[in-house]
């Protein structure tokens, strides 16, 4: 089955900077990389995503960048607020008829004001 | 309704006592996983249920932990014979058939005493 290691597991930079979160994953067949956002006490929700046909994709301070090659993908947040903190995981999706996803440990990810 | 619902939203219980968490999925998603999340830790996969296909269980941790899916939408994850260990939030997530955005329901924070 899928492995998905994720890198690091806390993060801490000061407003303004750039975070960048990274994972890898195992099966070269996987064709769908999710990122989840959970802040403190709340549910994970969706902030962005990208499939194995594009190699980044943008979404203001949001990024992600796709190695398929490499089977690697990460996550870059520009200009870091404080409402960034938060833990992020990353996932990645069976690419069989199985659809499952498999998540990362997480990020603990902490901006200072 | 809207989102995927949980219910207990809070249980508490003694050691030794059986618990059933339930979950309502989105209505049409085909997939529903349940995950278990203890506190400032990652997203622990339990259980995935895709369709009428045959339950991925590979992440239940003991066999005192079963859920089951009637008529392809509600869930219940039974717990028997609770542990202080089993203490944690319990995630209920779904997804429409393929690939896609899971959405997560609030969860079932569980404490045995």
């Amino acid at each position: 089955g899928e492995n998905v290691e994720q890198h690091p597991s806390t993060l801490s930079v000061q407003e303004g900077d750039s975070a960048v979160i990274k994972c890898t994953y195992s099966d070269s067949a996987s064709n769908y990389f999710p990122w989840y956002k959970q802040e403190l006490g709340k549910r994970p929700q969706l902030i962005i995503d990208i499939r194995s046909n594009v190699g980044e994709k943008k979404d203001q301070r949001i990024a992600v960048t796709l190695n398929k090659t490499a089977k690697h993908f990460s996550l870059h947040i520009t200009e870091t607020q404080p409402e960034d903190s938060a833990v992020y995981f990353c996932a990645a999706h069976d690419g069989g008829s199985n659809y499952k996803l498999t998540f990362g440990k997480g990020t603990l990810l902490t901006v200072n004001p | 309704g809207a989102g995927v619902s949980q219910s207990p939203s809070n249980k508490v219980t003694e050691k030794g006592k059986d618990v059933e968490l339930r979950c309502d999925p989105i209505s049409g998603h085909t997939a529903l996983y349940w995950y278990r999340q203890s506190l400032g830790q990652g997203l622990e996969f339990l259980i995935y249920f895709q369709g009428n296909s045959a339950p991925d269980k590979s992440g239940l941790p003991s066999d005192r932990f079963s859920a089951e899916r009637t008529g392809g939408s509600v869930s219940t994850l039974t717990i028997q014979r609770t542990q202080q260990e089993d203490s944690a939030v319990y995630l209920c997530a779904s997804s429409p058939q393929g690939v896609g955005e899971l959405f997560f329901g609030e969860g079932s924070r569980l404490t045995v005493l």
